[in-house]
């Protein structure tokens, strides 16, 4: 399968602890972008990154949120001293370079987090 | 930016057709307008997108009103497996995020 993948799937940590997804986006999208998602709401925008280079980053993320993508492939998004408020499905999406505009963004399934 | 608004809820019959409603009346010029759908437990995924021409591929059709203030994704013959959420998103060039909304969850009754 050549989609987005990303692992883990799913998470059940304490809260205070520290958590790191992981996202392999398509091969030739140059574009990763993360989302977070709450039971009975639409997607929220975190952050985008071009290649490298982390371009925009929501409000939502916060300074306890911090996300890379190294070497321009895959990327990491790590949550730390979680809080029972950041248990959400955390989505990762790949594009092609061109912006969303008329463009197609791929998802992965997503990795469920839930803080006890 | 242009939001969309749509029904919270839809329900329809297995291999009937179903339209499913967005309303954006603060489009701009260079608005697409895109839908993608979430099945339970996954990713959203990408169904159709359009900016002035209805479109048709082997999931949907999309119809654009002629004032670009309105669209309905139409799903020629439900089945079960379409049952999801299903969200209207507009893009615009320049911007980089894809907001959704909370969509309309179809229920696709046997």
């Amino acid at each position: 399968d050549t989609g987005v993948s990303q692992d883990p799937r799913h998470k059940i940590t304490k809260r205070g602890q520290n958590v790191t997804f992981r996202c392999d986006p398509i091969s030739e999208h140059n574009r990763l972008y993360w989302y977070r998602q709450t039971l009975g709401q639409g997607p929220e925008f975190l952050t985008y990154f071009q290649n490298e280079a982390q371009l925009e980053k929501s409000r939502l993320l916060s300074d306890r949120f911090s996300a890379e993508r190294p070497k321009g492939s895959f990327s990491t998004l790590e949550i730390q001293r979680t809080e029972q408020g950041d248990s959400a499905m955390y989505l990762c999406a790949s594009s092609q370079s061109g912006g969303i505009a008329g463009n197609t963004i791929y998802f992965g399934e997503g990795s469920w987090l839930t803080v006890v | 930016d242009a939001k969309t608004t749509q029904p919270n809820s839809m329900e329809s019959n297995e291999e009937e057709p179903v339209h499913l409603p967005c309303n954006h009346s603060t489009i701009s010029g260079t608005d697409y307008i895109h839908w993608y759908r979430q099945l339970p437990s996954q990713g959203p995924e990408y169904v159709i997108h359009g900016l002035t021409s209805n479109v048709n591929n082997r999931m949907a059709s999309l119809a654009i009103a002629e004032d670009r203030k309105s669209s309905t994704l139409i799903l020629h013959r439900a089945t079960l497996r379409d049952a999801a959420v299903y969200y209207c998103i507009l893009t615009r060039a320049g911007n980089n995020d894809m907001r959704f909304g909370a969509g309309t969850r179809l229920t696709v009754k046997p």
